[in-house]
């Protein structure tokens, strides 16, 4: 099972849609948890840690459910320039680790 | 302005001639990264480093060196290229919030080995 798991997409929305994003992981003792936006051949740049009881910033809302071990992420009100790949991340948990891992992405399209 | 900076922004180069791409931010961070991104695998992280003099293997070691002689650089190093470690490659900085850590990326580096 691959550790941080992603829908690769496309999601292709029209303007204005809600669009919702899940991200599973593996490792049960993970504790941090990312989500990345990435737009083509740029840097991912951090959209948002995520945390327990879920947080919110404007249209943006990240979820973690920490049992069923996912990550989720809204969008609403959608925007042209939303369009990207949406990256979830987590970081391995050991003494000092600081490993992250990315999943693949979610490439989001909005449409006119 | 606070920022990670990476050179060359571009290389093209021939198999097993070294080669070093430089990885410099000034936010005076601990914790640096490097990454490579291929198309279908996302992004796997090679090797990182916790401080000065401290460096540790991620998940793509092979074919890699790294060092961390002062804060603010953390170089990556190819001896001997081959033309599987044509990529694009990220250099990243980030500061620990208790247990979260907040990357911020350079701009990439995008190598192709002949």
């Amino acid at each position: 099972r691959k550790e941080v798991e992603q829908d690769p997409g496309p999601f292709n929305v029209p303007e204005g849609a809600t669009v919702a994003f899940n991200c599973t992981y593996s490792n049960s003792a993970s504790q941090s948890f990312f989500w990345y936006r990435q737009d083509c051949r740029k840097e991912p740049k951090l959209l948002m840690s995520v945390y327990s009881s879920g947080n919110e910033d404007g249209r943006f809302t990240a979820q973690l459910n920490r049992a069923s071990q996912y990550i989720s992420l809204l969008i609403r009100d959608s925007k042209l320039s939303d369009s990207a790949t949406y990256l979830c991340v987590v970081n391995s948990p050991g003494a000092g680790s600081y490993q992250l891992t990315f999943g693949k992405g979610t490439k989001l399209s909005v449409i006119p | 302005e606070a920022q990670v900076t990476q050179n060359p922004r571009y290389l093209i180069t021939v198999t097993g001639k070294k080669l070093t791409v430089t990885c410099s931010q000034n936010m005076n961070h601990e914790y640096m990264s490097w990454y490579r991104q291929d198309p279908g695998l996302g992004l796997r992280q090679i090797y990182y480093s916790m401080n000065v003099e401290v460096t540790d293997k991620g998940d793509v070691p092979e074919g890699y060196k790294v060092s961390r002689k002062e804060k603010r650089n953390f170089p990556l190093i190819l001896e001997s290229p081959s033309p599987n470690q044509t990529s694009l490659y990220f250099c990243a900085s980030s500061f620990k919030t208790g247990v979260s850590y907040e990357q911020y990326f350079g701009p990439g580096t995008r190598l192709t080995v002949t």
